[in-house]
């Protein structure tokens, strides 16, 4: 299994800022997935990030509001931009393990 | 396409008590199916996962969960609940790279486990 830590683990932030959540792999992997978890919700895809090539967004988010960054196999970062209350969620970034997927411990956001 | 169909947003046990938390698919190809484990405060946690091997698959913490592909279903469970099982679970749905599927996992909406002494 991997291990994987995010910064912040959580934070609270003004409508109309932008957050950047970074997350951190102990191993190298190809495949890296964000997460958005709403307050009693399940989770929800956001985009998939392979190394050297654009993010693929899922229905619903766009690059520019949640644009993703993938330097090397073991780093990413999500940003949430030009935030409103409506985002505040847990975001949670993971990686593709041997037939399944390993979860980071997320980043609780509140934006107010 | 996949999806994932948890029955009940909320289940409540005694301790000791069998914990039994449903879960059934829909996936037009072979099916990997999972459990998570969410804590609070925390992320997910594998709990077990059936990749077409044995129907039957323990995980950790004493849970197991059966494959019947004619109920289209994966329930969990565990014979007695500690109260340290209090959490939500969720139940995800992927199919195979080899038949068609890909890595994105399809999450059922969870449910929380209450266990009370």
């Amino acid at each position: 299994s991997a291990v994987i830590s995010q910064k912040p683990s959580r934070d609270i932030c003004q409508r109309g800022t932008s957050l950047t959540i970074q997350c951190q792999v102990d191993s190298q992997v190809t495949m890296m997935f964000w997460y958005r978890q709403q307050p009693g919700q399940s989770l929800t895809l956001i985009a998939t990030a392979n190394q050297g090539s654009e993010a693929t967004y899922e229905s619903g988010f766009v690059i520019d509001k949640f644009p993703i960054s993938r330097p090397n196999l073991t780093f990413s970062t999500l940003t949430v931009s030009n935030m409103s209350p409506e985002d505040s969620s847990i975001y949670l970034c993971s990686v593709a393990g041997y037939e399944t997927q390993y979860f980071g411990p997320g980043t609780r956001l509140l934006v107010l | 396409a996949q999806s994932v169909t948890q029955l009940g947003s909320h289940v409540s046990v005694s301790e000791g008590a069998l914990v039994l938390l449903r879960c059934n698919y829909s996936s037009s190809v072979p099916p990997y199916l999972f459990w998570y484990v969410q804590y609070p405060n925390q992320g997910l946690q594998l709990l077990l996962k059936y990749t077409s091997a044995a129907t039957l698959v323990k995980g950790i913490n004493g849970f197991e969960a059966e494959f019947k592909k004619s109920e289209t279903s994966f329930h969990l469970t565990k014979p007695s609940a500690h109260m340290s099982d209090a959490a939500e679970y969720f139940c995800a749905v992927k199919g195979p790279l080899s038949q068609g599927g890909s890595e994105k996992l399809v999450f059922g909406k969870g449910t929380k486990l209450t266990v009370n002494p």
